[in-house]
């Protein structure tokens, strides 16, 4: 079956450009994460959903970033006004969302600022 | 104290010996444990869940120690193939069930021929 999906799979831009990332998630999972990861460090959290309740956005680093998901599915990470600071690789990962379920992660777009 | 902590490493190891390492989580309240392992440019991926009475696969023991919220991994035998950064995650459960994952930053583990 399909994993977790996530495009582009590399993205440059030029610094001041807006970018959006997307990611597929399994279908049927009902909890959707956003993680960011610079080269060599952890993985930085930057919003979660959950359902129909309200995302947990306390992860975004700036008012430059949303993240929206469409009819529970699809998710959309929007960076505007990009900045060389977020060059970094973006994951996604869903989750059934129950207790005890694991997380699978999209293989995720290397974003590079120029 | 940070939700999910452990210690970035890394640890150089000999092949074949004996490794563990520890992650602490400050969420009494949370119900589910897992390791993620994740090679170098690539995604994490589930290596274990951890449960309550401790749990083998393989080469493989991961423990939970509820009382001082810690949860441990223990890699036997290690091979080279096991050079990787490890992930501990915990879900934070405010109550209303599974509450979301957290990940701690990963402790790097490095064996040496």
């Amino acid at each position: 079956g399909a994993g977790v999906s996530q495009s582009p799979s590399n993205k440059v831009t030029e610094k001041g450009k807006d970018v959006e990332l997307r990611c597929d998630p399994i279908s049927g999972h009902t909890a959707l994460y956003w993680y960011r990861q610079s080269l060599g460090q952890g993985l930085e959290f930057l919003i979660y959903f959950q359902g129909n309740s309200a995302p947990d956005k306390s992860g975004l680093p700036s008012d430059r970033f949303s993240a929206e998901r469409t009819g529970g599915s699809v998710s959309t990470l929007t960076i505007q006004r990009t900045q060389q600071e977020d060059s970094a690789v973006y994951l996604c990962a869903s989750s059934p969302g129950g207790p005890n379920t694991e997380a699978f992660f999209g293989q995720g777009t290397r974003l590079t600022v120029v | 104290r940070k939700e999910v902590e452990q210690d970035p490493g890394p640890f150089n190891v000999p092949e074949g010996a004996t490794v563990a390492f520890n992650c602490t989580y400050s969420n009494s309240a949370s119900q589910s444990f897992f390791w993620y392992r994740q090679d170098c440019r690539k995604e994490p991926k589930l290596l274990m869940s951890v449960y309550s009475s401790g749990n083998e696969d393989g080469r493989f023991t991961a423990q939970l120690n509820r009382a001082s919220q810690y949860i441990s991994l223990l890699i036997r035998d290690s091979k080279l193939s096991d050079s990787a950064t490890y992930l501990c995650v915990v879900n934070r459960n405010s109550g209303g069930g599974a509450d979301g994952l957290t990940f701690g930053k990963g402790t790097h583990l490095i064996i040496q021929p």
